[in-house]
């Protein structure tokens, strides 16, 4: 089946660093990626819709400048957290759909989780 | 707007003892359903999911959910709980735009 890896599984930094996460669709072509964000013991909120050669969708109260994406190739989106600090620090996950004929299914990275000292 | 609550946000059952994990939506379109499991530290796996075919959905490991318009509901249910079944479990529903939103989440625990 189709997979998404994400680079690195995890990755601490300082704070004040910039740290950016890698999404692949290993098998497939995506046009559309997502970026979420987990907190402990909590759902995953949608950050923002990477559409491949354009501008990110950001949802309401996710700051763009804060949080880099881009979507460079069909199958690799880029998200980058500038000026990292404590309260970045999360688990992000990313998922792209695959398009087959009308039909679409959403796969999910297996996730990167940034610890900010 | 959509939506999707989970009632529990943990349950507890005996290995071998039925699960149920409630969700329930807000759609004003005909919904795409989903339920997702999580093991600790790890990314999400589809346990399976409705797309308007049959209401009766069945997916991996034993699970199964049935879509209930009338209910705006879709519960999922396993007859026998194993221990490796102790996960969080996510219900989300797909939006418009391909979005999908999440619930809450439900930890489950299996008691020995």
């Amino acid at each position: 089946g189709a997979v998404v890896s994400q680079h690195p599984s995890w990755v601490i930094c300082k704070s004040g660093t910039s740290v950016k996460i890698e999404c692949r669709s290993l098998d497939f072509q995506a046009t559309t990626m997502f970026w979420y964000r987990q907190f402990p013991k909590q759902s995953l909120m949608l950050m923002a819709t990477s559409n491949e050669g354009s501008k990110a969708t950001y949802e309401q109260g996710v700051e763009k400048d804060k949080f880099l994406i881009n979507h460079a190739s069909l199958t690799l989106s880029t998200l980058t957290v500038t000026s990292a600090h404590p309260e970045d620090s999360s688990f992000y996950i990313c998922s792209a759909i695959h398009r087959v004929g009308s039909a679409d299914t959403q796969y999910f990275g297996p996730g990167t989780r940034l610890t900010v000292l | 707007a959509q939506s999707v609550t989970q009632l529990g946000s943990h349950v507890s059952v005996s290995e071998g003892a039925l699960v149920l994990l409630r969700c329930n939506y807000s759609s004003s379109v005909p919904p795409y359903l989903f339920w997702y499991v999580q093991y600790p530290n790890q990314g999400l796996q589809l346990l399976l999911k409705y797309t308007s075919a049959a209401t009766l959905v069945k997916g991996i490991n034993g699970f199964e959910a049935e879509f209930k318009k009338s209910e705006t509901s879709f519960h999922l249910t396993k007859p026998s709980a194993h221990m490796s079944d102790a996960a969080e479990y996510f219900c989300a529903l797909k939006t418009s735009y391909d979005k999908v939103i999440f619930g809450p989440g439900t930890s489950l625990s299996v008691i020995p």
